[in-house]
């Protein structure tokens, strides 16, 4: 089975600033990667996905992910920052094989908090 | 536009009654979902449907039901068995469970609170 590990919980940074949103998965086989966003009371969305091919992937609102299969890491990165991203992120994981369940497996959440 | 309708938004229960939160999409998917989700814990699966007239427990399912009747509707009850029932609860679906691309559509959520 697969399992996701969201390395912080909170994450405060200043408008304007780079930030990263660690994600950690584990899986004997091949996944797919995916970020979500949550602003408040409202459901999730996706920002971007990594099914193949190139390890750096693009989302919308200015946002990447890099996939780095050694290190079975998915981090979501920024340069810059603005008030409108304070949010819940969630890293989830869903196998890339057949033989288990398809079903996305969600992290923990990390709150973004940006400040003016 | 294509989505996912959640009913009601806000809901309020006493202690003891069932409630039964509304799920409905037009996307055409052939899987739904139901998630609870709790400050700190993320998203816990509580059922999901592959198909018509067809569901299976997920990681939580003590204490809920469901039905898949109808394609657009995946309908959650909570039941009085649910020993604590406070939490935010999301509705979701994709094209297909059999697919590890399984991209989920999400509802906006409705929020239980048991007085």
């Amino acid at each position: 089975a697969q399992s996701v590990t969201q390395l912080d919980s909170q994450v405060p940074v200043f408008e304007e600033a780079p930030v990263e949103l660690r994600c950690n998965y584990s899986s004997s086989v091949s996944v797919y990667l995916f970020w979500y966003v949550q602003y408040p009371n409202q459901g999730l969305q996706l920002l971007l996905k990594y099914l193949s091919g190139s390890t750096l992937v693009k989302g919308i609102n200015g946002f990447e992910a890099e996939f780095n299969k050694s290190q079975t890491s998915f981090h979501l990165r920024k340069p810059s920052v603005h008030i409108s991203d304070t949010a819940e992120y969630f890293c989830a994981v869903s196998l890339g094989a057949s033989g288990g369940s398809y079903i996305p497996t969600f992290g923990r959440g990390t709150s973004l908090i940006v400040h003016p | 536009d294509g989505g996912i309708t959640q009913s009601p938004k806000y809901l309020f229960r006493k202690e003891g009654q069932n409630v039964t939160l509304s799920c409905e999409q037009n996307l055409n998917h052939d899987a739904m979902y139901w998630y609870r989700q709790d400050p700190g814990q993320g998203l816990r699966l509580i059922y999901y449907s592959q198909i018509v007239n067809d569901f299976q427990k997920g990681d939580i399912a003590e204490g809920y039901s469901v039905s898949r009747e109808k394609k657009e509707s995946f309908p959650l009850t909570v039941t009085s068995a649910q020993k604590n029932p406070t939490a935010f609860y999301l509705c979701a679906s994709s094209i297909d469970i059999g697919i590890g691309a399984n991209v989920l559509t999400f509802g906006a959520g409705s929020r239980l609170t048991v007085l």
